[in-house]
């Protein structure tokens, strides 16, 4: 699987878009982009992933750049309760399920 | 509520004993997966079940053994404990076997072993 690259923290205005961006610049064709989060010591939650296109759902928008090599994760009003560590990961399309976790951004929302 | 169960929620032991953990998928998940997540290490993924088998095995020990039931719950036994086996256990369980497209796993609220 890619290795991804992201800041080890951010931090953002409650309110404010939070935009966290992900590097994988080895990724080839058939990996998605996974991003998950944890809130502090409970267990990781889904957020959203994609392959090539950009995707939104009720949580968060999902933007990968035409030739893939990163990505951006968009919260677009962020809360307090969005403070957590997110992680990107990029996974093969014949993985068998297992989730590799590097150590992740760790945004603060601030009031 | 991710719909996952682990109990106990916390457990101290000692050395060199013996500890079994627990974990409850969704209803209807047929996948689990257990992570360790220490301070040094970050999140580590240990091993996979699907609907009873092994599937898949990343950084499990020797000491430490698992099994998914016939019911479909799942138990990691950790044997011979060191200090360093400290940690949070996180079970997950996904409705598929594997998969880039299908790799949406949901966690549970995580067992923290403490081995004094």
């Amino acid at each position: 699987d890619a290795k991804t690259t992201q800041p080890p923290s951010m931090d953002c205005a409650e309110g404010r878009a939070a935009n966290l961006p992900c590097n994988h610049s080895t990724i080839s064709g058939n990996e998605y982009v996974y991003w998950y989060r944890q809130i502090h010591s409970q267990g990781p939650q889904y957020i959203i992933h994609g392959l090539k296109n950009n995707e939104t759902n009720e949580m968060a928008s999902l933007i990968i750049t035409e030739d893939r090599k990163s990505s951006t994760l968009i919260l677009p009003h962020a809360t307090l309760r969005d403070t957590a560590v997110y992680y990107c990961i990029v996974i093969r399309g014949s993985t068998l399920g297992r989730l590799y976790f590097g150590r992740g951004t760790q945004l603060t929302v601030w009031p | 509520d991710s719909g996952v169960t682990q109990t106990p929620k916390h457990l101290i032991t000692a050395t060199g004993q013996r500890v079994t953990l627990r974990c409850s998928p969704r209803s209807g998940d047929l996948s689990v997966y257990w992570y360790q997540q220490s301070l040094d290490q970050g999140l580590q993924f240990l091993i996979q079940y699907y609907n009873g088998e092994e599937r898949a095995k990343g950084n499990i020990l020797e000491r430490f053994s698992a099994q998914q039931f016939p019911d479909l719950h799942s138990e990691l036994n950790l044997s011979s404990l060191e200090l360093g086996d400290s940690a949070l256990y996180f079970c997950a369980s996904s409705p598929w076997p594997s998969g880039g497209a299908y790799n949406e796993q949901f966690f549970g609220p995580g067992t923290r072993l403490t081995v004094l």
